[in-house]
C-alpha cells in the first residue's frame, strides 16, 4: 500500500534484551517522526528526522534509545536493555515536509516481560 | 505539563446529531493544529487541520474551529454516523517545539444508531 509501513506490528521480548524496529515512510516524505503511545494517553514525540539527519531528538527518554534513517528513507528506532517501562505502542509517521500533516503507521506494539 | 488537554474523556450522541469534541491547550506559541481519528489497533488517521491564522476550517462533515485568545479548538461532526465511534486526539505544533506533535489524551466518540 501507499501508507507508512512498521514492523513487527508485535513484538515480545524480555526484560534486557536489544529490540530493532522498522519504518517504512510514505514514499517522497522527507520529515519522518517517531511518537510512543501509553495506554489511555496520547501520543508522545520521540525524535524527527529530515532527511537522514536527526532534526530533534528531544524526546528520548535515555541514551538506551537510538534511531537511524540513513538513507532518508527507511527508520530503524533501536532499544537496548530493554526495560519493562519501555512497553508501548511505538508510532511511526511521516510527511512531504515539516509543513504538512503527518500520516501514522499502525505501531508496533513492544511488550517487555 | 499537559500543554494540549483534552477535558473529556468520553461523548456519546445520537446518529444524526452534532458531536462537539473539546480541546484546549496552554502554549501560546503553537500556530498549527490538527485532529487525528484512531481505531482499535491502528494508527492515528489525519482528519483536518487549522492554521493559526484562520479561525475555521471546513472539510465535508468535519468542522473545526480555533479561539486563539481562548486557546480552546473545537471539532464539529454533522451529521454523526456510527462509522465515526473511535478516540479522536487534537494534537498541535510551533514555536520552539518546531514541527513535532503535542498530543491531548483523546476523547473516546460513540455514535449511537
Amino acid at each position: 500500500g501507499a501508507g507508512v509501513s512498521q514492523t513487527p506490528s508485535n513484538k515480545v521480548t524480555e526484560k534486557g534484551k536489544y529490540v530493532e524496529l522498522r519504518c517504512d515512510p510514505i514514499s517522497g516524505h522527507t520529515a519522518l517522526y517517531w511518537y510512543r503511545q501509553s495506554l489511555g494517553q496520547g501520543p508522545e514525540f520521540l525524535i524527527y528526522f529530515q532527511g537522514t539527519g536527526a532534526a530533534d531528538d528531544s524526546g528520548l527518554p535515555n541514551d538506551r534509545f537510538f534511531a537511524v534513517r540513513p538513507e532518508g528513507s527507511v527508520s530503524t528506532l533501536k532499544i537496548q536493555r530493554t526495560e519493562r517501562g519501555d512497553s508501548a505502542v511505538y508510532l511511526c509517521a511521516s510527511s512531504l515536509d515539516r509543513t504538512q500533516p503527518q500520516h501514522f503507521g499502525d505501531g508496533t506494539r513492544l511488550s517487555i516481560l | 505539563d499537559q500543554q494540549v488537554k483534552q477535558n473529556s474523556p468520553s461523548l456519546s450522541v445520537q446518529e444524526g446529531r452534532i458531536s462537539i469534541l473539546n480541546c484546549d491547550y496552554t502554549n501560546s506559541m503553537f500556530d498549527y493544529f490538527l485532529w487525528y481519528k484512531k481505531y482499535p489497533a491502528e494508527g492515528p488517521t489525519f482528519l483536518i487541520s487549522i492554521s493559526s491564522i484562520k479561525d475555521k476550517n471546513e472539510d465535508g462533515r468535519f468542522t473545526v474551529f480555533l479561539n486563539k485568545s481562548a486557546k480552546h479548538l473545537s471539532l464539529h461532526i454533522v451529521p454523526s454516523q456510527p462509522g465515526d465511534s473511535a478516540v479522536y486526539f487534537c494534537a498541535a505544533s510551533g514555536g520552539t517545539s518546531g514541527s513535532r506533535l503535542t498530543f491531548g489524551e483523546g476523547t473516546q466518540l460513540t455514535v449511537n444508531p
